[in-house]
């Protein structure tokens, strides 16, 4: 256990359905990142987050994605008329400000969506 | 060109014997390198990283980078069964190789 939990663990959806999902990071973490894994890739990563600042975000995300993190503490993560493509596992993720390299995984929240 | 390559194996190596996973990044200004493990159905978990040329060991464990021809390894010495993992290779801002399957057979 890492410390970091996501929910929900799965989710499934209808196409065009919003689904959104949250992140507790480590609390002494001030870096959260979001990925999406598929079967047989590496986690593809979406965004980042410092405190509460949106620092960066993928080129390949679509508009259809947000995320949120108020207060530097938990975040979200939002698809909006999600669309079969979008199944898949989305990881949270975080790291201490002195050393980025080290990220600890949530389990992870499987998107399915039919 | 993906940024991080590597190939999905799997590398099928006995037990005991040495396991040599490969990472190659396009990215020559890189500066940071590290490999994560991931069991099936968990979430890839940190094992080594190096900065510089040459090689770092940590254990049954060797990390070797090489900036010049852009390349780096992972060497798991006396391989166990329980090693039997997808192993990330990952650079700078964590962008990941596709990772490549572990399969150490008794």
């Amino acid at each position: 256990d890492t410390g970091v939990s996501q929910d929900p663990r799965h989710k499934i959806t209808k196409r065009g359905q919003n689904v959104t999902f949250r992140c507790d990071p480590i609390s002494e973490h001030n870096r959260l990142y979001w990925y999406r894994q598929t079967l047989g890739q590496g986690p593809e990563f979406l965004t980042y987050f410092q405190n509460e600042a949106q620092l960066e975000k993928s080129r390949l995300l679509s508009d259809r994605f947000s995320a949120e993190r108020p207060k530097g503490s938990f975040s979200t993560l939002e698809i909006q008329r999600t669309e079969q493509g979008d199944s898949a596992m989305y990881l949270c993720a975080n790291s201490q400000q002195g050393f980025a390299g080290e990220l600890f995984f949530g389990e992870g929240s499987r998107l399915t969506v039919l | 060109q993906k940024e991080v390559e590597q190939n999905s194996g799997p590398l099928s190596v006995p037990e005991g014997a040495i396991a040599s996973l490969n990472c190659t990044y396009s990215d020559r200004g890189s500066q940071s390198f590290f490999w994560y493990r991931q069991y099936s159905g968990k979430s890839p978990e940190l094992i080594m990283f190096i900065y510089s040329n040459g090689d770092k060991e940590d254990g049954r464990f060797t990390a070797q980078l090489n900036k010049a021809s852009q390349y780096v390894s992972l060497l798991i010495r006396d391989s166990q069964p329980s090693d039997s993992a997808t192993y990330l290779c990952a650079v700078d801002k964590l962008i990941f190789g596709t990772g490549t399957r572990l399969q150490v057979f008794p």
